[in-house]
């Protein structure tokens, strides 16, 4: 079964405001990457983190890796209609086996 | 430099079918792995092939088993079909193994199962 809880399930914005997404494994990560789904695409990468405690930024994202290496943080800031889609984690086990957040669907309202 | 190529893109299979996915990788990489979609439990891990082998595997039946080639293209079969088969199966190639490096996601192929 699912490892990784992702809440929220889906949210609601207006564009301008921000948004996170949050994910937390009952198990210990090797590490973690975070990929974006547009609706009707496929998964694209966006950021890996592996060191306990990362911080990364790309522009108006913000991403974190916790750490115990169990939970990890995507935030958006002033977000904009681009941003829509679905957003994962991905997280490697000390098995090697990847396990993946059901995702937060990001609907942004003009 | 091409993506990740899946064919077909549709299948629409009868239960107790098998089928065949493709699935061709980013030039020069070596790992091929499999996922399955669907609305309910999301993204779910298959299996990984890197150099011809299966290196890791998750918690499918026997039904669903794969194969990687000498140019790292990869198949995955699903035999004796169920309903529930019907999903979106994705493959994703990567340079190194084991998400050491990111996954580049082909678009997919929808199976229907009816």
């Amino acid at each position: 079964g699912q490892q990784v809880m992702q809440i929220p399930q889906y949210q609601h914005v207006q564009e301008g405001e921000d948004f996170t997404t949050y994910c937390n494994s009952s198990t210990t990560l090797s590490n973690i990457q975070w990929y974006k789904q547009r609706p009707g695409g496929h998964p694209v990468f966006l950021i890996q983190l592996v060191k306990s405690g990362e911080v990364k930024k790309q522009k108006r994202l913000t991403f974190q890796f916790g750490e115990a290496k169990k939970n990890s943080s995507l935030h958006i800031t002033a977000t904009q209609t681009t941003d829509v889609g679905t957003y994962f984690c991905a997280g490697r086990r000390r098995d090697d086996k990847i396990i993946f957040g059901k995702g937060t669907r990001l609907h942004i309202l003009p | 430099k091409a993506g990740v190529t899946q064919t077909p893109r549709y299948l629409i299979k009868t239960r107790g079918q098998q089928v065949t996915l493709s699935c061709s990788p980013i030039s020069g990489h070596r790992s091929v792995s499999w996922y399955q979609q669907t609305p309910g439990q999301g993204l779910q891990f298959l299996f990984e092939y890197f150099s011809e082998t299966q290196r890791n595997k998750g918690n499918f039946p026997g039904r669903f088993s794969g194969r990687q080639f000498s140019n790292s293209r990869s198949e995955m079969n699903v035999s004796t079909l169920e309903l529930g088969d019907s999903a979106l199966y994705l493959c994703a190639s990567s340079l190194g193994r084991g998400m050491n490096s990111p996954l580049h996601f082909g678009n997919g192929t929808r199976l229907t199962v009816t």
